[in-house]
């Protein structure tokens, strides 16, 4: 079955520290990931994804096929930062998203 | 502006009413879906639709029902509320599952 996993619920860092949220998947084909982010009092929206292997908001997630892992880098941490991080796979063959329970990124000053 | 809308944003309702949740979409997007989403847990997809007449149950069994009559329109209704169908729904659309895009969500209280 696919299943998506962040086991962090909480991640507390002061600004200028690096950030790493962890994301798992469990999915038998070639999975597409995702990261969707959520600041305070703004809708869920779309960070980045690994098939465009970009950068955003000085964000990075390399797709870990070994490791079934997709986690989510930021070398310095900002206070805009603060947020909600959804870690979500959509399969080859189907347009939906499932989505893991989130983490909780807070970037103290 | 293109957007996706939701309405309303809060409701707090009685056990028994028949609710509508509105949500309409202006930016062409053929595919559209429900999540319903607890404090601290993910996102589960209860609707989908592919367009005009589509409408597909998601992962997670809900007591709703979904129309689509209208490309732009994807109303969700609950015949009776009921206490357990409190949550946040969270309704989205696009054009392929890479990218959705989100609406402010109707966060339900049933009393």
């Amino acid at each position: 079955a696919q299943r998506v996993t962040q086991p962090e619920k909480l991640l507390s860092v002061f600004k200028g520290a690096p950030v790493e949220l962890k994301c798992n998947y469990s999915y038998s084909g070639s999975p597409e990931l995702f990261w969707y982010v959520q600041y305070s009092r703004q809708r869920l929206q779309l960070l980045l994804r690994h098939i465009s292997r970009e950068s955003i908001k000085g964000f990075t997630a390399d797709l870990n096929k070994g490791e079934t892992s997709f986690h989510l880098k930021k070398p310095f941490a900002q206070e805009e930062d603060s947020a909600m991080y959804y870690c979500a796979l959509s399969s080859y063959n189907t347009d939906k998203l499932i989505f893991g329970t989130g983490t909780r990124l807070q970037v103290f000053p | 502006e293109a957007d996706i809308y939701q309405t309303p944003r809060y409701l707090v309702i009685g056990t028994g009413k028949k609710i509508t949740l509105e949500c309409s979409q202006t930016m062409g997007h053929d595919k559209m879906y429900w999540y319903q989403q607890d404090p601290g847990m993910e996102l589960h997809l209860i609707h989908y639709s592919y367009g005009v007449n589509s409408t597909e149950k998601g992962d997670l069994s809900s007591e709703s029902t979904v129309s689509r009559i209208r490309t732009e329109h994807f109303p969700l209704t609950l015949e009776s509320a009921r206490p357990s169908h409190t949550s946040q729904y969270l309704c989205a659309s696009g054009r392929g599952g890479e990218k959705l895009f989100f609406g402010s969500g109707t966060q339900l209280s049933v009393l």
